[in-house]
């Protein structure tokens, strides 16, 4: 069974920075592609990051590009989302999600929420 | 960046009818590999969001055959027939076949 398990969300004062983990388990994670995508209160989702298996591709949203580092270790079956010179605008629920097949998001984890504020 | 515009907004359904949920790209989704990477989410309350459609009609593992995805190009749909209670939340298009990624605004799902 799949498993994606988010940690390091919090409170954060803006202009600081964050860095969130998810725990994969249930599939060869060194493997697959990952994601993290990112829901805000009361709103839709929006894609934030992604890497390919051997981290040799990595895409951003413009919205996170050059604050925001998205990495994985293989060894250790972590994906991670270094985020940095936070704004109240990156105040969201944070999933990482698989890419088993290609190109969509076969599975997500539960979610860690980040807010950004004073 | 490619626009993904779903309709309704939000539609209310009986038990046991039919619903269609249409979900159109400012451009075509067909990759150059010949893919085309629409997919549906649902997102039942206060659960994260789960695969229901991957590359316009096939259906991921363990989804009813109730739930039938079809389209081509920029226009598609998400057919639910035989509408039960737990398929109740928010449905999502996205479409992967170009960076940025990107989701359609959601269509709620309402049962009378």
């Amino acid at each position: 069974e799949v498993q994606l398990v988010e940690s390091g969300g919090g409170l954060v004062q803006p202009g600081r920075s964050l860095k969130l983990s998810c725990l994969a388990s249930g599939f060869t994670f060194s493997n697959y592609g990952m994601n993290w995508i990112r829901q805000a209160p009361g709103k839709g989702l929006e894609w934030v990051a992604s890497i390919s298996s051997s981290s040799s591709y990595i895409y951003y949203a413009d919205t996170v590009k050059g604050r925001f580092t998205i990495s994985r270790d293989n060894a250790k079956n972590t994906l991670y989302l270094q985020m940095t010179s936070l704004r109240s605008e990156d105040t969201a629920l944070y999933y990482c999600a698989t890419t088993l097949g290609a190109s969509y998001f076969d599975y997500w984890g539960q979610g860690v929420m980040v807010t950004v504020s004073s | 960046d490619v626009v993904m515009t779903q309709t309704p907004v939000s539609m209310s359904v009986s038990l046991g009818g039919q619903v269609s949920i249409s979900c159109r790209s400012s451009q075509s989704l067909v990759h150059n590999n010949g893919n085309t990477y629409l997919s549906w989410y649902i997102q039942k309350p206060s659960q994260s969001p789960q695969l229901l459609i991957y590359k316009v009609s096939n259906r991921f593992s363990g989804i009813s055959d109730r739930f039938s995805g079809s389209g081509s190009g920029t226009d598609f749909t998400l057919k639910i027939s035989r509408v039960e209670p737990d398929d109740l939340g928010v449905y999502y298009c996205g479409q992967g076949t170009q960076y940025p990624f990107t989701f359609g605004s959601g269509t709620k799902l309402e049962i009378k």
